[in-house]
């Protein structure tokens, strides 16, 4: 089936730690983006790719960084300069035309030990 | 992106239908209005989305004010599944990014 997948579903990191959250798409999707839940609240937009080898910054990109080699890929490292790292983080993509709807994956939860 | 603006919980009663607002005064004109919604410890799911005319489909119909500043999403024959936060967003998705608000928890009521 197509769709979107994130991995690990729970992740604990240790203070100092980088760590990489992953999330691939079978859906042939061009863009793809990244947001932060904290509980309780909205999601708020890290980082986004339009296409491959390009990505923009969202609105609370601090502190974690992107990349977009492939189509199918978008890999969120959440650095040690976030200092409030624990959230649960969510993965997006779309087509890249204006009236196309996004379609999420089932989130990781990240804590800290 | 246009903010939104959408009351923070509601209650309806089972098999009734429920109706969900959203203000959006400040879209333009290339911005379409979305509604997703997001059950617990999940990822959101999309519902319909629509520019000018309402929209019908499987889930939901969308209702666009003539002006379009504001919409309602209606769940005809709301169940007990249907509790869950229902996110209102406006955006033009090749312009990049779509911002989400804190939408509004909906509980359905046995």
């Amino acid at each position: 089936d197509g769709g979107i997948t994130q991995s690990p579903k729970y992740l604990f990191r240790k203070e100092g730690q980088n760590v990489t959250l992953s999330c691939e798409q079978n859906l042939n999707h061009d863009a793809m983006y990244w947001y932060r839940q904290d509980p309780g609240q909205g999601l708020r937009l890290i980082y986004y790719s339009q296409i491959v080898n390009d990505f923009q910054k969202g609105d609370i990109a601090e502190g974690y960084s992107v990349s977009r080699e492939k189509k199918e890929s978008f890999p969120l490292t959440v650095t040690s300069a976030q200092k409030n790292p624990t959230a649960f983080y969510l993965c997006a993509s779309s087509m890249f035309q204006r009236d196309q709807p996004q379609h999420f994956g089932d989130g990781t939860r990240l804590s800290i030990l | 992106d246009a903010k939104t603006t959408q009351p923070t919980s509601m209650d309806c009663a089972e098999g009734r239908a429920a109706n969900l607002p959203c203000n959006h005064s400040t879209i333009s004109g290339n911005e379409y209005v979305y509604w997703y919604r997001q059950i617990h410890s999940q990822g959101p799911q999309y519902i319909i989305h629509g520019l000018k005319n309402n929209e019908t489909n499987e889930m939901a119909s969308l209702i666009i004010t003539e002006d379009r500043k504001s919409s309602t999403l209606i769940l005809p024959h709301a169940t007990l599944r249907d509790t869950a936060v229902y996110y209102c967003i406006v955006s033009n998705t090749n312009a990049g990014k779509s911002t989400f608000g804190d939408g509004t928890t909906l509980t359905v009521k046995p």
